[in-house]
Formats: structure tokens, sequence, C-alpha cells
């Protein structure tokens, strides 16, 4: 079983739609969750990040996190398409060395 | 501006050569990272260095070799000992080792011809 897990799609939406894209993982030590969106043949860019449980929202992103269910979220709303990228999601531990990525998920906004 | 420049965009390697991709940051981040991306595979650490003169494998280190003499550098090795290495290759860099956000280059595209 892998760390993370996450559905790699890819995610058909209409344009103005709501996008919930997530991730589950296994280990419980992780404390720190990241999103990322790549666009094609470009390194992925930071969107959201949160330590521990709780929402974080920056414009139309909303980041959540159930440790309890070692499940996170990141809703798009009003998706555009510029928003059409791969969304990886990313987790690291307390004094950790490394960050652990899910394999991403391909999302298509369509105009 | 502040960042991770990774060079060349592209790359093309005959088979049986090693090549060097280069990473440079001027974040003053502690911490630098080499990531192999496939296609539908996410993104796997080839290695990864805490601080100046010290490196620790990822899951993948076979084949490939590091150097972190600066604390803006960490340049890959290639070596002909990789038996698969047509990759999207990305380096990237945190404040500190594996607790914060890691920030990424734009990439090097690698082909063995």
């Amino acid at each position: 079983q892998k760390e993370v897990e996450q559905d790699p799609g890819p995610l058909s939406v209409p344009e103005g739609a709501i996008v919930s894209l997530n991730c589950t993982y296994s280990n419980s030590a992780f404390q720190y969750f990241m999103w990322y969106r790549q666009y094609s043949r470009k390194g992925p860019e930071l969107l959201m990040y949160t330590y521990s449980s709780g929402n974080k929202e920056d414009g139309r992103f909303t980041a959540q996190v159930d440790k309890s269910s070692k499940y996170i979220s990141l809703f798009i709303r009003d998706s555009q398409p510029s928003d059409s990228a791969t969304y990886l999601c990313a987790m690291g531990r307390e004094y950790g060395n490394k960050l652990v990525f899910g394999a991403g998920t391909i999302l298509r906004v369509k105009s | 501006d502040g960042g991770i420049t990774q060079s060349p965009k592209y790359l093309f390697r005959k088979e049986g050569q090693n090549v060097t991709l280069s990473c440079e940051q001027n974040l003053n981040h502690d911490a630098m990272y080499w990531y192999r991306q496939d296609p539908g595979q996410g993104l796997r650490l080839i290695y990864y260095s805490q601080i100046v003169n010290d490196f620790q494998k990822g899951d993948i280190a076979e084949g490939y070799s590091v150097s972190r003499e600066k604390k803006e550098s960490f340049p890959l090795t290639v070596t002909s000992a990789q038996k698969n290495p047509t990759a999207f290759y990305l380096c990237a860099s945190s404040k500190v080792p594996g607790g914060t956000e890691a920030f990424f280059g734009q990439g090097t595209r690698l082909t063995v011809v």
C-alpha cells in the first residue's frame, strides 16, 4: 500500500463547477499538507500549505485536512479553463526529512 | 527574484554517457531534493540533502549521483548505470528538511537517443 493515494483522473468538469480533489494517507505522523498545481512540462507550484487539521482558504481555493480520517481535500470554486492542470498532494512529518507525494490528479475544465 | 533554476530545459544523451543536470537556488534554503517524474507515477525521490556536504539516497537512487559543495547548488549526474533515464527531472528546495513547503524548479526533460 502506498503511503499516499490519489486518484489519477482525469476529472472533467464544466467551467464554473466546484471541483473536489482528494488524497488519503496511511502514516499518522504526517503533520504538514500541501497542494501543488503542475501545468504540462512545467515544475509544480505551491497552491496551499496547511499544518495539522482544519481548513484554509485562499481565493477560490480551500484546503481541508481531516487527520482522524487521514483524508485531505482541495476545493476549487468557480473553476476556470486555466485551472486545467495536474494537482499533486504532498505531506511531511514533524522533523521529517522528506515530503511524500501523491501521483497527481489530472483536471480538465471545459469552457 | 528568488527561485530555483534548472538547466538545461531539454537534454539529449547517448546511451552509455553520463550527463549532469544543474540546480541552483537563491532562496537560502537548507534542504534540496531531486525528483524524477514519469507519466502516471507522480514524483519519486532520487536524492536529498539537508545540509552542505551531506546527502542521502531517496527511493530510486541507483544509477544517479549528487554533490552538495555549496548551499546554493545541488547537481545531479545521471550515469550510464541508470537503465531507463528518459524522464522529467525536478529539483526542489525547502527552508528546513521535510517539515515545510518545497519549491520547485521548472524541470529538465532528459531523453536518451
